[in-house]
């Protein structure tokens, strides 16, 4: 079964600075998706950024960029010039299924920007 | 609609009562998805609809959940006899069709089990 592990629960950054959130998965899976998507109080997912597991080079939007290590099933995010408003609970999400596309959820990661 | 749009917002209801979950996906938009997130967790899959059928219901946890989308546009999902355990966030999402894998969520419906 495809799992999603995000261990670090919180994270905190100071404003301007640079921070890294850590996601693992696992599946037996060659081709398949992985995201990170933004949940603000409002409680709306936001898709941040998209990565296509064939696709070798790391996606990038504008502050933001992942880190995918597809042999080590690891896909972090990095958030580049931090602001007070990516202050927000980030989920790692994968996705497969040829009748599905369902997503599979890690359990988030609380991110903290410091003024 | 120019995005996804659940009613109500938030929800409480006793123990044992039966509650409907509306879903307005984006229009156009053939794939939609409902997930369940308990507090502090992520949102967990429920079931997904291509068009008007339940093509994924798996995720469904007991026969006390059900949901529709008659039309292949608005969803409804029916939660029987509520528990206290069905206390969440019930996100529903829509993408342009299953092989899209970009999809859109609502704000969601904050349901309370008193």
């Amino acid at each position: 079964a495809q799992t999603v592990t995000q261990s670090q629960p919180e994270m905190s950054v100071q404003e301007a600075e640079t921070v890294t959130l850590s996601c693992t998965y696992d599946t037996s899976e060659s081709d398949y998706y992985l995201f990170w998507y933004k949940q603000p109080p409002s409680r709306q997912m936001i898709l941040v950024i998209r990565q296509e597991a064939y696709k070798q080079q790391n996606a990038t939007e504008n502050r933001f960029s992942v880190n995918f290590q597809k042999a080590a099933k690891s896909f972090s995010l990095k958030i580049s010039d931090s602001q007070l408003g990516d202050a927000a609970m980030y989920f790692c999400a994968y996705s497969w299924g040829p009748g599905t596309y369902k997503y599979i959820f890690g359990t988030g990661t609380r991110l903290k920007v410091l003024a | 609609g120019a995005g996804v749009s659940q009613t109500p917002s938030n929800k409480v209801t006793e123990k044992g009562k039966y509650v409907e979950l509306r879903c307005d996906p984006i229009s156009g938009h053939t794939a939609l998805y409902w997930y369940r997130q308990s507090l502090g967790q992520g949102p967990e899959f429920l079931i997904y609809f291509q068009g008007t059928g339940a093509a994924d219901d798996s995720g469904l946890p007991n026969d006390r959940f059900f949901a529709v989308r008659p039309e292949g546009s608005v969803s409804t999902l029916k939660i029987q006899r509520t528990e206290r355990g069905d206390s969440a966030v019930y996100l529903c999402a829509s993408s342009l069709n299953r092989l899209n894998t970009e999809a859109f969520f609502g704000q969601g419906t904050r349901l309370t089990v008193v």
